[in-house]
């Protein structure tokens, strides 16, 4: 069964670095997004990615964050000077349409010391 | 301002009974809702959805309501089972080709044998 997939599965980094977040959504799907998940508080919506653009992103997504689909494939999440506050687990999914269910990736630990 | 509110944290079910989950959103603009489930140290897994133009949906054993005019809907589980304990989450989905959801916070289901 396809299935998004996520890497790496922990990064540990120190405060002020870039990270960058991997992810190889479903091949068919269009809709691209990424979530997180701050322990102990409920998924949230960082941003959707369609047709090769942003389509829409949260207040949290700054200007510290980017994405970025470099080849037919990957879609990424680079986070350029890392705070504390942006440990969380990070989910990337992926759906076919506008209006179906994304599939969710196993997530990345991210912990920012 | 939360948009998805799941106001139980918790619930215990014996095995073989029904669990209800509840759901309540304040957006009138999503068009869809949906229910993922989701065990530690893994991404959510889509379990149904409904269009804000039904008011049930049935898939086995689980079945959501909706109820329009009281911003409202439900999860039921029937028979609960020990593997169905997990974190559920409702999300609300909206808007063209966007597609992104926005979840509440979830609820803990414990099935007890």
């Amino acid at each position: 069964e396809p299935e998004v997939t996520q890497t790496p599965s922990h990064q540990v980094t120190q405060m002020g670095q870039e990270v960058i977040l991997r992810c190889v959504p479903i091949s068919n799907h269009l809709y691209f997004y990424w979530y997180r998940q701050i322990l102990g508080q409920k998924v949230e919506f960082l941003v959707s990615f369609y047709n090769n653009e942003i389509s829409e992103k949260s207040e949290i997504f700054d200007d510290q964050f980017s994405v970025e689909r470099p080849d037919g494939s990957n879609f990424t999440l680079k986070i350029r000077s890392t705070k504390l506050e942006d440990s969380a687990m990070y989910f990337c999914a992926s759906s076919a349409g506008g209006h179906t269910e994304a599939f969710f990736g196993q997530g990345t630990r991210l912990t920012v010391v | 301002d939360q948009q998805v509110k799941q106001n139980s944290p918790s619930l215990s079910v014996q095995e073989g009974r029904i669990s209800i989950l509840n759901c309540d959103y304040t957006n009138s603009m999503f068009d869809y809702f949906l229910w993922y489930k989701k065990y530690p140290a893994e991404g959510p897994t889509f379990l149904i959805s409904i269009s804000s133009i039904k008011d049930k949906n049935e898939d086995g054993r689980f079945t959501v309501f909706l109820n329009k005019s009281a911003k409202h809907l439900s999860l039921h589980i029937v028979p609960s089972q020990p593997g169905d304990s997990a974190v559920y989450f409702c999300a609300g989905g909206y808007g063209g080709s966007q597609g992104n959801l926005i979840f509440g916070k979830g609820t803990k289901l414990s099935v007890k044998p």
